[in-house]
């Protein structure tokens, strides 16, 4: 069964540092979509892409977030000077593309990447 | 502002019981609503679907309903198995493509 991929499983770095977090959504998938989920918090939503650029953004994906994809089976989130508060578990996910669009169709998530800033 | 909020946060039953986890939510415009399973190290797998014009759906032992005019949705299982321990998160989906998520039971079901 296809599934989405997320690599690195975890990532450390230092504050102040860029990362890239890298995922491999479902093949025949068009929607991609960047969620976080902080220690003991709930998920929460940062972006969705189609058709290579930004549909939707939450308050929290600010100009230190940016995403890319950046041929056709990566998709990419960029974290540029990494703070403390950055520190969260980062969900991966795609859908595809129903009859009534995005909202009809499940969004398959990946396993995540547990990045860690100190 | 969409909130979902999930009761209780945590629940422990010894297998072959018959559970319900219960979920509500603030806005009642929401275009679907999922129940989720989120195990330690494999993401988050989406367990059902219903949709607004829906009351419920069924999944093997899994069946979820929704009263979208009082904001509240259930997730009942029957005959709990300890595969079945994991933390089960509420999700809706309103008139834009992002999830909103609740925060989770996490159940244990005893040998």
């Amino acid at each position: 069964e296809p599934e989405v991929t997320q690599t690195p499983s975890h990532q450390v770095t230092q504050m102040g540092q860029e990362v890239i977090l890298r995922c491999v959504p479902i093949s025949n998938h068009l929607y991609f979509y960047w969620y976080r989920q902080i220690l003991g918090q709930k998920v929460e939503f940062l972006v969705s892409f189609y058709n290579n650029e930004i549909s939707e953004k939450s308050e929290i994906f600010d100009d230190q977030f940016s995403v890319e994809r950046p041929d056709g089976s990566n998709f990419t989130l960029k974290i540029r000077s990494t703070k403390l508060e950055d520190s969260a578990m980062y969900f991966c996910a795609s859908s595809g593309r129903g009859s009534g669009g995005p909202r009809t169709d499940t969004q398959y998530f990946g396993p995540g990447t547990r990045l860690t800033v100190l | 502002k969409q909130e979902v909020t999930q009761i209780p946060a945590a629940l422990s039953v010894p297998e072959g019981e018959n559970l319900v986890l219960n979920c509500s939510f603030t806005d009642s415009a929401i275009y679907n609503l999922q129940w989720f399973r989120q195990d330690p190290g494999k993401g988050l797998t989406s367990l059902l679907l219903i949709q607004s014009s829906q009351r419920e759906q069924t999944s093997g032992r899994l069946n979820a309903s929704l009263d979208k005019s009082s904001g509240r949705s259930t997730l009942y299982i029957a005959a709990s198995q300890p595969g079945d321990s994991a933390t089960y998160l509420c999700v809706t989906q309103g008139g834009s493509e992002k999830l909103v998520f609740g925060k989770g039971t996490k159940l244990t079901v005893n040998p």
